[in-house]
């Protein structure tokens, strides 16, 4: 199946840092990708829609200026959080469509703790 | 109203038995239905996708479909512990990929 590949998995910082998640579909190209993010014993959030070339769509709620997306390939997306606060702390996950299947695969997850 | 609801649970059940999971959807134009399993810290993965009324099944898992009454369920047949997760049930509003998730129900299966 399609795999997504998401790094770091886990990263700490400390408060007022900017952190980087890289998420690359390793397969397959995707012109979209999406960003969810979970707190503890929550479902899953959508953050943002990240597409190639253009810019990333932010749903209601979310700080375009503070989890800045760019989609600078077919295969990459990154998500960085910046100025990052202890309420940041979450697990970010991203995942993309496998075009024609209406799924989505999910990368593996990252744990961010700010102190 | 929440767009995807689930019954939080947790929702036990023996194991050999069967797990039924429920999910409720207040947009009517939603098109596609996903199941996922979700162990503690990691991602969700797909168990299943539904796309029309009715029934489909896959080994030990069976999603049904109901659109005229916006509801989707998840049946798993002999349980084990291994099933034990949260199950979330997502749904797509149109073609875009774009899913909407229930807050997830938690299963335990025990021995």
């Amino acid at each position: 199946g399609a795999v997504v590949s998401q790094h770091p998995s886990r990263v700490i910082c400390k408060s007022g840092t900017s952190v980087k998640i890289e998420c690359r579909s390793l397969d397959f190209q995707a012109t979209t990708m999406f960003w969810y993010r979970q707190f503890p014993k929550q479902s899953l959030m959508l953050m943002a829609t990240s597409n190639e070339g253009s810019k990333a769509t932010y749903e209601q709620g979310v700080e375009k200026d503070k989890f800045l997306i760019n989609h600078a390939s077919l295969t990459l997306s990154t998500l960085t959080v910046t100025s990052a606060h202890p309420e940041d702390s979450s697990f970010y996950i991203c995942s993309a469509p496998v075009q024609g299947s209406g799924e989505l695969f999910f990368g593996e997850g990252s744990r961010l703790t700010v102190l | 109203q929440k767009e995807v609801e689930q019954n939080s649970g947790p929702l036990s059940v023996p194991e050999g038995a069967i797990a039924s999971l429920n999910c409720t959807y207040s947009d009517r134009v939603s098109q596609s239905f996903f199941w996922y399993r979700q162990y503690s810290g990691k991602s969700p993965e797909l168990i299943m996708s539904i796309y029309s009324n009715g029934d489909k099944e896959d080994g030990r898992f069976t999603a049904q479909l109901n659109k005229a009454s916006q509801y989707v369920s998840l049946l798993i047949r002999d349980s084990q512990p291994s099933d034990s997760a949260t199950y979330l049930c997502a749904v797509n509003k149109g073609g875009y990929n774009k899913l909407i998730f229930g807050a997830g129900t938690r299963l335990a299966v025990h021995p």
